[in-house]
């Protein structure tokens, strides 16, 4: 069991840019989260996948998030024409079905 | 909706001091509640839950009991040491998501 682990663990990128997260969940948990937390905010819950199926987003997911899990296993977060107000620490977690969720340690991007 | 609100940090104590950090929450039903911890330049890990009214839950010597009665999960610690410094977050467990109060950050001195 060597965790959950997300890639980049950081990223610069200039406004207008598109960025691509990956994370890497536990094996055999079938369940994948997405979460924001901004500077001095607990996390907040973007979406998640059970399996492939993306059963849930959250409102903060705007039309330029998008997020995929196609074959079950690791999943990546698309932001699209970024902004200034995407700034974040973007976490990752997974589960086995409604038990409790380990996350990783986060991929913190900047928008300049 | 389901909130979760905590005591606003920092807390600063010193070592061997007891620890409180309030936590209370509005939900519907009796949702699972957490405490996860995030030590600086890590990820949140988890650091005990309670999944039903008047569970306990423990771990490295920080408490925290379940009171549908007043809606609360106060983590408590007797003793705290510098490695203890960190940031704790309380959540409860709405549905499938996990909802997170704003964070109470804890320093402890020598």
């Amino acid at each position: 069991d060597t965790g959950v682990s997300q890639d980049p663990r950081h990223k610069i990128t200039k406004r207008g840019q598109n960025v691509t997260f990956r994370c890497d969940p536990i094996s055999e948990h079938n369940r994948l989260y997405w979460y924001r937390q901004t500077l001095g905010q607990g996390p907040e819950f973007l979406t998640y996948f059970q399996n492939e199926a993306q059963l849930e987003k959250s409102r903060l997911l705007s039309d330029r998030f998008s997020a995929e899990r196609p074959k079950g296993s690791f999943s990546t977060l698309e932001i699209q024409r970024t902004e200034q107000g995407d700034s974040a620490m973007y976490l990752c977690a997974s589960s086995v079905g409604t038990d409790t969720q380990y996350f990783g340690p986060g991929t913190r991007l900047t928008v300049l | 909706g389901n909130s979760v609100t905590q005591m606003e940090g920092p807390v600063t104590l010193s070592e061997e001091a007891f620890l409180t950090i309030n936590c209370t929450y509005t939900a519907t039903g009796y949702p699972s509640l957490f405490w996860y911890v995030q030590y600086p330049g890590e990820g949140l890990q988890l650091l005990l839950k309670a999944t039903k009214a008047d569970d306990k839950g423990s771990n490295k010597g920080f408490e925290a009991t379940y009171r549908k009665e007043t809606t609360s999960f106060h983590l408590e610690k007797g003793s705290v040491q510098v490695s203890d410094s960190a940031v704790y977050f309380c959540a409860l467990r709405s549905t499938d998501k996990l909802i997170f109060g704003t964070g109470t950050r804890l320093q402890v001195f020598p």
